[in-house]
């Protein structure tokens, strides 16, 4: 089992939709979780980081974790087609504070 | 813009050659990771240092790579006899001393091994 898991997607969804991105992870003693976002060729991009169960709003995107069930996720308001791009969730682990990735969701915003 | 730079962005090479990569943070960042990126993979951890020392290495890292992070300002990371399976794209991210800092990419540099 992998660590940090994604749906690989691709998700497509149309202009204006509410795009759901999910990830599981398997280290219970993982506390804190982030959201990067990764354009075609371009490294990753901080969305969202959260450390408390709930939800945490910034804009358009919502992160919600469930540390019981180890699921964290990302939803994106009212997606535009600048939002079409990799979104990979990471979990930070291990004494160094090294980051997990998953293999990250593609996301294709539909004009 | 993380203000972490990376140089080269791009590098070719062949099959047995050494390169270098050069990762320059901002000043606050006293911690300093490089991961690698495959295509359709997550960045997979290769090597933290807090300020000059480094503290910890993946099993991905093996003896043909080595880093270092002088004076704990910029950092290199040197791949020595490249194989093609070192075809990737290394990336650089610095982050405060804080537990929950997050980790600021740079651009990253690519890398073909042909």
């Amino acid at each position: 089992q992998k660590e940090v898991e994604q749906n690989s997607g691709p998700l497509s969804v149309p202009e204006g939709a509410i795009a759901s991105l999910n990830c599981t992870y398997s280290d219970r003693v993982s506390q804190s979780f982030f959201w990067y976002r990764q354009y075609s060729g371009k490294s990753p991009e901080l969305i969202m980081s959260i450390y408390s169960n709930g939800d945490k709003e910034d804009g358009r995107f919502t992160a919600q974790l469930n540390k019981a069930s180890q699921y964290v996720s990302l939803l994106i308001r009212d997606s535009q087609p600048s939002d079409s791009a990799t979104y990979l969730c990471a979990v930070m682990v291990g004494s160094a504070r090294q980051l997990t990735f998953g293999s990250g969701t593609q996301l294709t915003v539909l004009p | 813009d993380t203000g972490v730079s990376q140089n080269p962005r791009h590098k070719i090479t062949k099959r047995g050659q050494n390169v270098t990569f050069r990762c320059d943070p901002i000043s606050e960042h006293n911690r300093l990771y490089w991961y690698r990126q495959t295509l359709g993979q997550g960045p997979e951890f290769l090597t933290y240092f807090q300020n000059e020392a480094q503290l910890e290495k993946s099993r991905l890292l093996s003896d043909r790579f080595s880093a270092e992070r002088p004076k704990g300002s910029f950092s290199t990371l040197e791949i020595q006899r490249t194989e093609q399976g070192d075809s990737a794209m290394y990336l650089c991210a610095g982050t405060g001393s804080g537990s929950t800092d997050t980790q600021y990419f740079g651009p990253g540099t690519r890398l073909t091994v042909l």
